[in-house]
């Protein structure tokens, strides 16, 4: 019974050409968020929605980008990707914000940029 | 600055033995502590989360404990199975009640279990 989705979850793109990752919850939670992780590093936080009020990250670079358009899918757009964005990318959701409630993490799309 | 510092890095024990995974953390003032298990190529999975009122808590073979006073959690894991090789994230959450961005996560610590 998956209930964070991500798709693809393996995902190859070439420099410079944008690409889209998709998250689908089944939770109904009011909170989505994407993260960055790379080898051996702890998951960096990229943005959040809560519920439709987007919250970005101070250091989030422009070239990332992000859409909820309903409660259920949220999508993580990297508009020109570069060598240094090859990573794992994780979805999560919680029920509100604020640290108080667990994430509830996707199987996360791994990036490779050639 | 809120930081979180796990050790060992990594980990290697035979099957059937126990662990410990350690966990410091500078955040003040805290909320809670959680740990998650991270299989290669997967994403986190909570496995036991405490509230500063909370010493110890298990679930299965996963024990955690936490010492508010000297910010220290651990993680015990007992007659450990093949399944249990995975990277052992700890996640400390401040007590600010805002927003998302006020966790902070260890590198982790990564387990290998040898048959």
């Amino acid at each position: 019974d998956a209930m964070v989705i991500q798709n693809p979850r393996y995902q190859v793109t070439q420099f410079g050409k944008p690409v889209t990752l998709s998250c689908s919850q089944t939770l109904n939670h009011n909170v989505m968020y994407w993260y960055q992780q790379k080898s051996s590093q702890a998951p960096k936080l990229l943005f959040h929605y809560y519920d439709k009020d987007f919250n970005n990250e101070a250091d989030t670079p422009d070239n990332f980008q992000s859409r909820r358009p309903n409660t259920s899918f949220c999508f993580l757009d990297i508009r020109s990707p570069g060598l240094g964005d090859a990573a794992m990318y994780l979805c999560a959701t919680s029920w509100q914000a604020g640290g108080t409630d667990t994430q509830y993490f996707g199987p996360g799309t791994r990036l490779t940029v050639l | 600055k809120n930081q979180v510092e796990q050790s060992p890095q990594s980990l290697i024990i035979l099957e059937g033995k126990n662990c410990t995974l350690q966990c410091n953390y500078t955040v003040s003032p805290f909320s809670n502590l959680r740990w998650y298990k991270q299989d290669t190529g997967r994403g986190p999975v909570s496995l036991t989360i405490m509230t500063f009122s909370e010493n110890t808590k298990s679930n299965g073979r996963y024990t955690a404990t936490l010492d508010a006073d000297t910010k220290q959690s651990s993680l015990h894991i007992t007659a450990s199975q093949l399944s249990d090789s995975a990277s052992y994230i700890c996640v400390v959450s401040p007590d600010s009640g805002g927003g998302a961005d006020g966790l902070t996560f260890g590198k982790g610590t990564h387990l290998i279990i040898q048959p």
